[in-house]
């Protein structure tokens, strides 16, 4: 299995809701990533865990709040959101972690913050 | 932290000819480069990456050069095909565990 899932594809949620998007890779991987990325935009990290250590990218709002259960999951945590926040959300993850690795990508969660 | 510059943002190339994507870096400790190809509507995939011990890797048509000195490296498609228009953006690893991207090349292949 090389492949990293994301669940939903698509979500659509109010100022007000609370949701999660959810990742999962089968690969062995020992690091997993949450990048969001605006239409024509690179991807931008917002938070890497890595050999069981967190690490965020200290501009990323607190509504947003990643939850590791497992070294296969990494979930990303909605709350309070704005309409700029409406984006692609890739998740990634690399077997050698350390940022020094191919990231393998999954398909993305399309938001939009209504 | 890491700045990855990324230039041109937009190259159009006749079919058959070459195209250089340059990409600068500031972080010393970066020791990692790939690049990535993204098709619209899809998934950034990697096509060519390269390590700070290395100066130079290719991959058929597809080359890397990397200048530790100058913080520079760069990217070199030959014989370009339709099938090669795509954003590419290259990145760069930092001292703690992070890829940061460039801003990307919009890559038009004209017929």
């Amino acid at each position: 299995d090389t492949e990293v899932t994301q669940t939903p594809k698509h979500l659509v949620m109010g100022m007000t809701n609370k949701k999660s998007l959810k990742c999962e890779q089968h690969m062995g991987h020992r690091a997993m990533y949450w990048y969001k990325q605006k239409a024509k935009k690179p991807p931008e990290l917002m938070f890497v865990y890595s050999y069981e250590k967190l690490s965020i990218n200290e501009s990323v709002p607190s509504r947003f709040s990643p939850e590791c259960p497992n070294s296969s999951l990494l979930n990303l945590h909605l709350h309070a959101l704005q309409p700029e926040d409406s984006a692609l959300y890739l998740c990634a993850s690399s077997q050698e972690g350390r940022g020094t690795g191919e990231l393998f990508f999954g398909e993305g969660s399309r938001l939009t913050v209504l | 932290g890491e700045n990855v510059e990324q230039h041109p943002s937009t190259l159009s190339v006749q079919e058959g000819d070459s195209a250089v994507i340059k990409c600068t870096y500031s972080d010393s400790a970066s020791n990692y480069f790939p690049w990535y190809k993204q098709e619209l509507g899809k998934r950034p995939q990697l096509i060519i990456d390269i390590r700070s011990n290395v100066g130079e890797k290719k991959d058929q048509r597809i080359a890397v050069t990397l200048n530790k000195t100058a913080k520079h490296f760069s990217l070199h498609i030959t014989e370009t095909q339709p099938e090669d228009s795509a954003v590419y953006f290259c990145a760069a690893s930092t001292g703690d565990d992070k890829i940061i991207f460039g801003k990307g090349t919009r890559l038009h292949i004209l017929p």
